[in-house]
């Protein structure tokens, strides 16, 4: 079955940067584009964009084009996602799915806390 | 980018009541529309996609219908388990767009 493993929960300073993790299993990783979606608390779901795991081109929503990074590691089945120079409103789970229209599959969610 | 509005902000049910949460689109998206399903705490749960297909292992009192701009999901008989927020997406263009989320508790 399908599974999309993310990595743990992460207390970051503002100006600091990480790299969330998220592992697929169950399917052919080169078949389906790697979608990222940000959560905030308590909040709806914000589309981050996407990256097409063939040619590992990214593609970024708006609001997402500055500090944003998708990468891969196509032989580990898994996705990225940086952040760099964090900021107090990049606090939020971040979900990642493969797919290109909707979301049938999702990771756990990784919770990004930024806080000095 | 293509609006997503979505209403009731919230409701509340009795058991075994109908439910109805509307979507409406800011330009027609031609029936490429979810709708998902999610808890506390959880990854949400897609329900329904291309405005009408039911996902797999999804209760038949789900159902979606809509087209153009105007789509819904109906849950034809309120459970306990179906507390949650509910959210549509297009999935026509790029950014793929949310709705903004109907939370249901039960009444």
């Amino acid at each position: 079955q399908i599974q999309l493993v993310q990595s743990g929960p992460e207390l970051k300073k503002p100006g600091e940067s990480l790299k969330i993790s998220c592992k697929a299993s169950g399917y052919t990783f080169t078949d389906y584009a790697m979608q990222w979606v940000k959560q905030a608390p308590g909040k709806g779901l914000q589309y981050m964009g996407w990256i097409n795991t063939q040619t590992g081109k990214p593609t970024y929503a708006d609001d997402f084009k500055e500090r944003f990074v998708f990468s891969l590691e196509t032989s580990a089945s898994t996705a990225y996602l940086q952040i760099n120079n964090l900021k107090n409103e990049d606090t939020a789970t971040y979900f990642c799915s493969p797919g290109r229209y909707w979301f049938a599959y999702w990771g756990q969610g990784t919770l990004v806390t930024v806080s000095s | 980018d293509i609006q997503m509005t979505q209403s009731p902000a919230s409701l509340s049910a009795s058991l075994g009541e109908t439910v109805t949460i509307q979507c409406q689109a800011s330009e027609d998206i031609y029936s490429g529309l979810a709708w998902y399903q999610q808890k506390p705490g959880k990854s949400p749960q897609l329900l329904i996609y291309g405005a009408s297909s039911l996902q797999d292992g999804v209760p038949s009192r789900f159902s979606g219908s809509g087209s153009g701009t105007q789509y819904s999901l109906k849950i034809s008989s309120m459970q306990t388990e179906d507390e949650g927020v509910y959210f549509c997406q297009q999935g026509l263009k790029y950014p793929l767009t949310f709705g903004s989320g109907t939370k249901l508790e039960i009444k």
